[in-house]
Protein backbone atom coordinates (compact mmCIF):
# COMPACT_ATOMS: atom_id res chain seq x y z
CA UNK A 1 0.00 0.00 0.00
CA UNK A 2 2.88 2.18 -0.32
CA UNK A 3 2.27 5.66 -1.77
CA UNK A 4 5.99 6.38 -3.74
CA UNK A 5 7.64 3.69 -4.26
CA UNK A 6 11.32 3.96 -5.48
CA UNK A 7 13.73 0.90 -7.01
CA UNK A 8 15.94 0.20 -5.94
CA UNK A 9 16.59 1.75 -2.34
CA UNK A 10 20.31 1.34 -3.14
CA UNK A 11 22.55 1.43 -5.86
CA UNK A 12 26.15 1.16 -6.32
CA UNK A 13 27.82 0.93 -9.48
CA UNK A 14 31.21 2.22 -11.02
CA UNK A 15 31.90 5.15 -13.01
CA UNK A 16 30.70 5.42 -16.73
CA UNK A 17 27.69 3.37 -16.19
CA UNK A 18 24.61 3.72 -17.56
CA UNK A 19 21.55 3.00 -14.37
CA UNK A 20 17.68 4.01 -13.81
CA UNK A 21 16.32 5.15 -10.89
CA UNK A 22 11.87 4.12 -11.14
CA UNK A 23 9.59 5.54 -9.02
CA UNK A 24 5.38 4.67 -8.72
CA UNK A 25 2.66 6.24 -7.39
CA UNK A 26 -0.36 5.34 -6.41
CA UNK A 27 -2.00 8.51 -5.13
CA UNK A 28 -3.87 9.00 -8.01
CA UNK A 29 -1.57 12.22 -8.54
CA UNK A 30 -0.56 14.11 -11.64
CA UNK A 31 2.53 15.78 -10.50
CA UNK A 32 5.80 14.29 -10.16
CA UNK A 33 8.94 15.35 -9.14
CA UNK A 34 12.83 14.31 -8.84
CA UNK A 35 14.57 15.84 -5.80
CA UNK A 36 18.86 15.26 -4.91
CA UNK A 37 19.99 15.06 -1.25
CA UNK A 38 23.83 15.69 -1.29
CA UNK A 39 26.36 14.50 1.02
CA UNK A 40 25.29 17.54 3.35
CA UNK A 41 21.71 16.36 3.31
CA UNK A 42 20.79 19.84 1.06
CA UNK A 43 17.56 19.04 -1.28
CA UNK A 44 17.29 20.04 -4.08
CA UNK A 45 14.66 19.59 -7.29
CA UNK A 46 16.15 18.24 -10.12
CA UNK A 47 12.63 17.63 -11.98
CA UNK A 48 9.08 18.46 -12.23
CA UNK A 49 6.23 16.70 -14.57
CA UNK A 50 2.80 17.43 -15.22
CA UNK A 51 0.43 14.85 -16.43
CA UNK A 52 3.15 12.82 -18.26
CA UNK A 53 5.08 16.56 -19.09
CA UNK A 54 8.13 18.26 -17.78
CA UNK A 55 7.65 21.27 -16.73
CA UNK A 56 10.54 21.82 -14.96
CA UNK A 57 13.89 21.17 -15.66
CA UNK A 58 16.57 22.56 -13.33
CA UNK A 59 20.22 22.92 -13.61
CA UNK A 60 21.06 19.35 -14.24
CA UNK A 61 23.70 17.85 -16.53
CA UNK A 62 22.26 16.33 -19.58
CA UNK A 63 23.21 12.98 -18.63
CA UNK A 64 19.78 12.87 -16.55
CA UNK A 65 17.14 12.14 -18.52
CA UNK A 66 13.83 11.48 -16.58
CA UNK A 67 10.98 9.53 -18.35
CA UNK A 68 7.84 9.06 -17.78
CA UNK A 69 5.54 6.63 -19.25
CA UNK A 70 2.20 7.03 -17.21
CA UNK A 71 1.09 9.39 -14.57
CA UNK A 72 1.69 6.85 -12.42
CA UNK A 73 5.56 6.63 -13.15
CA UNK A 74 8.83 8.60 -13.67
CA UNK A 75 11.92 7.02 -13.98
CA UNK A 76 15.35 8.84 -13.84
CA UNK A 77 17.79 7.47 -16.53
CA UNK A 78 21.75 8.06 -15.55
CA UNK A 79 24.07 7.84 -18.30
CA UNK A 80 28.07 7.84 -17.84
CA UNK A 81 27.79 8.20 -14.12
CA UNK A 82 30.64 10.18 -12.18
CA UNK A 83 31.56 10.40 -9.01
CA UNK A 84 29.70 13.59 -7.91
CA UNK A 85 26.55 12.13 -9.19
CA UNK A 86 26.25 9.57 -5.74
CA UNK A 87 23.67 11.32 -3.50
CA UNK A 88 20.23 9.92 -2.20
CA UNK A 89 17.94 10.63 -5.00
CA UNK A 90 14.22 11.37 -4.07
CA UNK A 91 10.81 11.02 -6.23
CA UNK A 92 7.68 12.86 -5.04
CA UNK A 93 4.37 13.62 -6.13
CA UNK A 94 1.79 15.96 -5.43
CA UNK A 95 -1.66 16.82 -7.03
CA UNK A 96 -3.46 20.08 -7.81
CA UNK A 97 -6.51 20.92 -5.92
CA UNK A 98 -7.55 20.08 -2.08
CA UNK A 99 -4.35 20.24 -0.32
CA UNK A 100 -3.07 22.00 -2.74
CA UNK A 101 0.49 20.74 -3.65
CA UNK A 102 0.91 18.94 -0.72
CA UNK A 103 4.00 16.32 -1.56
CA UNK A 104 4.74 12.41 -0.78
CA UNK A 105 8.16 11.79 -0.91
CA UNK A 106 9.26 8.49 -1.61
CA UNK A 107 11.44 6.47 0.59
CA UNK A 108 14.97 7.58 -1.77
CA UNK A 109 17.64 5.72 -3.52
CA UNK A 110 20.98 6.06 -2.20
CA UNK A 111 23.68 5.85 -5.34
CA UNK A 112 26.97 5.35 -5.07
CA UNK A 113 29.21 5.38 -7.65
CA UNK A 114 32.68 4.27 -7.09
CA UNK B 1 21.84 33.04 -0.14
CA UNK B 2 19.79 30.56 -0.05
CA UNK B 3 15.60 31.62 -0.27
CA UNK B 4 15.15 29.69 2.87
CA UNK B 5 16.95 29.80 6.16
CA UNK B 6 16.55 27.83 9.16
CA UNK B 7 18.23 28.10 12.82
CA UNK B 8 19.25 26.77 14.55
CA UNK B 9 21.41 23.80 12.57
CA UNK B 10 21.95 21.57 15.38
CA UNK B 11 20.00 21.69 18.12
CA UNK B 12 20.42 19.74 21.34
CA UNK B 13 17.47 18.98 24.00
CA UNK B 14 16.58 17.15 27.44
CA UNK B 15 13.60 14.63 26.90
CA UNK B 16 10.57 16.93 28.05
CA UNK B 17 11.86 20.05 26.61
CA UNK B 18 9.80 22.68 24.53
CA UNK B 19 11.90 23.25 21.05
CA UNK B 20 11.08 25.55 18.42
CA UNK B 21 12.53 25.79 15.08
CA UNK B 22 12.83 28.78 12.89
CA UNK B 23 12.50 29.44 9.28
CA UNK B 24 12.82 32.72 6.85
CA UNK B 25 12.27 32.68 3.13
CA UNK B 26 12.95 35.57 1.30
CA UNK B 27 10.25 34.62 -1.63
CA UNK B 28 6.58 35.11 -2.60
CA UNK B 29 5.21 31.49 -1.56
CA UNK B 30 1.73 29.67 -1.71
CA UNK B 31 2.86 27.87 0.87
CA UNK B 32 5.51 26.28 3.30
CA UNK B 33 5.92 23.14 4.41
CA UNK B 34 7.52 21.19 7.06
CA UNK B 35 8.96 18.18 6.66
CA UNK B 36 10.78 15.48 8.61
CA UNK B 37 13.62 13.24 7.65
CA UNK B 38 14.92 10.23 10.30
CA UNK B 39 18.19 8.76 10.28
CA UNK B 40 16.51 5.93 8.12
CA UNK B 41 16.75 8.60 5.31
CA UNK B 42 12.67 8.73 5.29
CA UNK B 43 10.95 12.07 4.27
CA UNK B 44 7.40 13.05 6.12
CA UNK B 45 5.55 15.46 5.09
CA UNK B 46 4.47 17.19 8.75
CA UNK B 47 2.71 20.06 7.93
CA UNK B 48 1.74 22.64 4.96
CA UNK B 49 0.72 25.81 5.71
CA UNK B 50 -0.55 29.19 3.83
CA UNK B 51 -1.43 31.20 6.84
CA UNK B 52 -2.02 31.24 10.66
CA UNK B 53 -1.42 27.88 12.71
CA UNK B 54 -1.79 24.05 12.74
CA UNK B 55 -1.38 21.60 15.20
CA UNK B 56 -0.84 17.64 15.01
CA UNK B 57 -0.18 16.49 18.04
CA UNK B 58 3.05 17.41 20.02
CA UNK B 59 3.72 19.31 16.91
CA UNK B 60 2.71 22.51 15.82
CA UNK B 61 3.55 25.06 13.39
CA UNK B 62 2.80 28.74 12.66
CA UNK B 63 3.49 31.08 9.86
CA UNK B 64 3.81 34.53 9.64
CA UNK B 65 3.27 35.75 5.83
CA UNK B 66 3.89 39.81 6.41
CA UNK B 67 7.23 38.79 8.12
CA UNK B 68 7.76 35.79 6.01
CA UNK B 69 8.77 33.30 8.94
CA UNK B 70 7.50 30.40 10.36
CA UNK B 71 8.25 28.49 13.77
CA UNK B 72 8.00 24.94 14.47
CA UNK B 73 6.98 23.65 18.06
CA UNK B 74 7.59 20.69 19.59
CA UNK B 75 6.06 20.00 23.00
CA UNK B 76 6.86 17.64 25.47
CA UNK B 77 9.71 16.62 23.02
CA UNK B 78 10.77 12.73 23.27
CA UNK B 79 13.83 10.98 21.77
CA UNK B 80 12.19 9.13 18.91
CA UNK B 81 11.67 13.07 17.68
CA UNK B 82 15.54 13.14 17.00
CA UNK B 83 15.44 13.87 13.13
CA UNK B 84 16.51 16.70 10.68
CA UNK B 85 13.91 18.86 10.41
CA UNK B 86 13.01 20.35 6.94
CA UNK B 87 11.65 23.70 5.93
CA UNK B 88 10.71 24.60 2.19
CA UNK B 89 8.65 26.62 0.39
CA UNK B 90 6.35 26.32 -2.72
CA UNK B 91 7.37 29.80 -5.07
CA UNK B 92 4.42 31.79 -5.87
CA UNK B 93 3.94 30.54 -9.31
CA UNK B 94 1.33 27.87 -10.17
CA UNK B 95 -0.13 25.34 -7.97
CA UNK B 96 2.64 22.61 -8.67
CA UNK B 97 5.78 24.36 -8.72
CA UNK B 98 8.51 22.51 -6.66
CA UNK B 99 9.51 22.84 -3.28
CA UNK B 100 12.69 24.94 -2.30
CA UNK B 101 14.48 23.84 0.53
CA UNK B 102 15.86 24.78 3.44
CA UNK B 103 19.36 22.88 4.54
CA UNK B 104 17.33 21.09 7.99
CA UNK B 105 17.84 21.27 11.48
CA UNK B 106 19.19 18.78 13.28
CA UNK B 107 17.37 17.76 16.36
CA UNK B 108 18.60 15.31 19.00
CA UNK B 109 16.64 14.63 22.11
CA UNK B 110 18.27 12.97 25.11
CA UNK B 111 16.53 11.52 27.88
Amino acid sequence: DTAVSQTPKYLVTQMGNDKSIKCEQNLGHDTMYWYKQDSKKFLKIMFSYNNKELIINETVPNRFSPKSPDKAHLNLHINSLELGDSAVYFCASSRIGGEVGEQFFGPGTRLTVL
Amino acid sequence: KNEVEQSPQNLTAQEGEFITINCSYSVGISALHWLQQHPGGGIVSLFMLSSGKKKHGRLIATINIQEKHSSLHITASHPRDSAVYICAVRPWNSGNTPLVFGKGTRLSVIA
